[in-house]
């Protein structure tokens, strides 16, 4: 079965840090996605990145970077300094190798405050 | 182009009351989800369609919850008789069904049971 684990519940930073938020995932399928969505307090669910399972190379977009480490099972975003917008709850998904047919998985969200 | 839009935005229902939440996927999505989120937790599969087959129904939590996409575009949760635990935000998703396609989520449906 897929599990998806964000063993951080709540993180309080201070504008301008640097935050990493943890996603370690486990699936038995060789071929997967890797999601990282945000929830702001409206409510709906704003994709931020894919990445294939064939691809460990880390990405980086403006203040966000993600760090995909098979060994590990991990895929970890980190916010580099941060600002009261990025204020919201996260959550990292896994879907199987068809990511446009298949369920994701999510974890259970980290929340993250932001304060000026 | 127009997102996901679901409707209505919130709904409150008294308990053992029947409830059909609408799904408006984006068009020429094949693919459309259902999940349910309950308060601080993250959504949770409920059923997939691609166009008007209902190809997974294995999320749904018991035989009061009920979904149908009978022309391939709409579809529509129902949940009979309410009960309390049935409260959460119903969130759909439409997507392409291929290789990297990504599911766009509409605003979510928020469901109270008295």
């Amino acid at each position: 079965a897929q599990k998806v684990t964000q063993a951080q519940t709540e993180i309080s930073v201070v504008e301008k840090e640097d935050v990493t938020l943890d996603c370690v995932y486990e699936t038995r399928d060789t071929t997967y996605y890797l999601f990282w969505y945000k929830q702001p307090p409206s409510g709906e669910l704003v994709f931020l990145i894919r990445r294939n399972s064939f691809d460990e190379q880390n990405e980086i977009s403006g203040r966000y970077s993600w760090n995909f480490q098979k060994s590990t099972s991990s895929f970890n975003f980190t916010i580099t300094a941060s600002q009261v917008v990025d204020s919201a709850v996260y959550f990292c998904a896994l879907s199987g190798s068809n990511s446009g047919n298949t369920p994701l998985v999510f974890g259970k969200g980290t929340r993250l405050s932001v304060i000026a | 182009g127009a997102g996901v839009s679901q409707s209505p935005r919130y709904k409150v229902a008294k308990r053992g009351q029947d409830v059909a939440l609408r799904c408006d996927p984006i068009s020429g999505h094949v693919s459309l989800f259902w999940y349910q989120q309950a308060l601080g937790q993250g959504p949770e599969f409920l059923t997939y369609f691609q166009n008007e087959a209902q190809l997974d129904k294995s999320g749904l939590p018991s035989d009061r919850f009920f979904a149908e996409r009978p022309e391939g575009s709409v579809s529509t949760l129902k949940i009979q008789r309410t009960q309390q635990e049935d409260s959460a935000v119903y969130l759909c998703a439409s997507s392409l069904p291929r290789d990297y396609g990504e599911q766009f989520f509409g605003p979510g449906t928020r469901l109270t049971v008295l």
